[in-house]
């Protein structure tokens, strides 16, 4: 079975440009979380999406925004990059979202915005 | 707000040596993972600790779990080289309301022949 997947593998781009980041959970998982990890620390929680409807966001700016499609894929925008949202930005995919359900982690989109 | 803190941060042992990273967290929470990062890489789940006094063992790494005194172990026998990699704890609080994932500061373990 396929695991969770994230396009594009990497990413450059310059300060003041948009990127869209994209995610396929796991087969039947309708619960997908965005995660930003910059070098050399742990993960921070962006989003959360569960049947098209965001259930949760963590300290970003609005210029972090992100959605879920009917086939729960989901999709992270981040408009006016500065350097600081330089970056690897994890997807994970559980069943639901919630109680003790393990998130399956993707491989991740590697951001570089110079 | 949550905090998680692992210690050591950073970790250099000899192969065939035992070593233990903890994981201390600030509010209360009986859901504990604990995850694997290779450089570059995403994140492989190791273990999911669900109630106080949990322990879990998988080959040299058994991690376990004290919601009392908030504080989460992962051991390390035996260690070998393919074990270097960085290690995450990450606390759940979806029982409160809460789903997603705080993880903690990491540890980078280099095993050293």
């Amino acid at each position: 079975d396929a695991g969770v997947t994230q396009s594009p593998t990497h990413l450059i781009k310059t300060r003041g440009q948009q990127v869209t980041l994209r995610c396929s959970p796991i087969s039947g998982h309708k619960s997908v979380s965005w995660y930003q990890q910059v070098l050399g620390q742990g993960p921070q929680f962006i989003f959360q999406y569960y049947e098209k409807e965001e259930r949760g966001r963590g300290n970003f700016p609005d210029r972090f925004s992100a959605r879920q499609f009917p086939n729960y894929s989901s999709e992270l925008n981040v408009n006016a990059l500065l350097l600081g949202d330089s970056a690897l930005y994890l997807c994970a995919s559980s069943l639901t979202g919630w109680g003790p359900e393990e998130q399956y982690f993707g491989p991740g989109t590697r951001l570089t915005v110079t | 707000e949550l905090k998680v803190e692992q210690n050591p941060l950073f970790l250099s042992m000899q192969e065939g040596k035992n070593y233990t990273i903890y994981c201390n967290y600030s509010t209360t929470s009986d859901r504990l993972y604990w995850y694997r990062q290779d450089p570059g890489k995403s994140l492989e789940s190791l273990f999911v600790l669900l109630s106080n006094g949990a322990v879990k063992q998988e080959g040299r790494l058994m991690a376990s779990l004290d919601t009392k005194a908030r504080l989460s172990t992962l051991h390390i026998t035996a260690a070998v080289h393919d074990l270097s990699a960085t290690y995450f704890c990450a606390v759940d609080r979806s029982n409160f309301g809460n789903e997603k994932l705080t993880f903690g500061t990491g540890t980078r373990l280099t095993i050293i022949p």
